[in-house]
């Protein structure tokens, strides 16, 4: 079963705004991390918060956690054409050795 | 650094037959895992192994899915025989940890993708 559910499924902007993709998940988690997925390649890493932290930045990114609502956010400040993909929220819960990852919003940035 | 390799890139058989999917992690990386990604959802995990041994494989369907990861290093993923909603494509991933820990950051190969008539 797939834990975090991600919202919107799809979003759609021009290049320079930014997208807010949010996370929300059902069970406490050790950390949630962000994985992005260009079409027909696998997942790259790109951000992990762990429980205990609210915000984290890296370059464009900006994350949030609010384990409070059992919600993450991912924001990406001035898009690109090169950000169109899929991103997924993927948590991990107590000694729990393995990723669940959510359903995905599929993002695409129009030139 | 050399990523993780996959093969075969696509695969179509038919249903009833079997097929073997192939992974090389990062070197190094002690940590394995198998997932699979149905179109619009996320991956899911079929198998884990740290070094050569299974550490999860609670969501992998026994009945005709099997994997090995022979020495710790390669892995094999099997179906036999495969079934419609085996259509999806198969990731392998790897990390570097010891203890196979969740906050690990996990390398993805770029995927099989079986497509089963």
């Amino acid at each position: 079963s797939q834990q975090g559910e991600e919202d919107p499924q799809a979003l759609s902007i021009q290049e320079g705004e930014n997208a807010t993709m949010n996370c929300s998940y059902k069970t406490s988690i050790n950390n949630l991390q962000w994985y992005r997925q260009n079409s027909g390649r696998g997942l790259v890493h790109l951000i992990l918060i762990r429980s205990n932290e609210r915000e984290k930045h890296s370059g464009r990114l900006r994350v949030t956690l609010d384990t409070s609502k059992k919600s993450s956010s991912l924001l990406i400040t001035a898009s690109r054409a090169a950000d169109t993909a899929s991103y997924f929220c993927a948590t991990a819960g107590g000694s729990a050795r393995q990723l669940t990852f959510g359903s995905g919003t599929q993002l695409t940035v129009l030139p | 650094e050399a990523g993780v390799a996959q093969s075969p890139r696509y695969k179509i058989i038919e249903k009833r037959q079997s097929v073997a999917f192939w992974c090389n992690p990062i070197s190094g990386h002690a940590t394995l895992y198998w997932y699979q990604q149905i179109l619009g959802q996320g991956p899911k995990l079929l198998i884990q192994f740290q070094n050569n041994g299974v550490v999860d494989d609670s969501q992998l369907p026994k009945d005709r899915f099997s994997a090995e990861r022979l020495k710790g290093v390669d892995s094999t993923l099997k179906i036999q025989p495969a079934k419609l909603e085996d259509s999806a494509v198969y990731l392998c991933a790897s990390s570097l940890g010891s203890q196979g820990l969740a906050e690990e950051t996990q390398y993805f190969g770029p995927g099989t993708r079986l497509l089963v008539l």
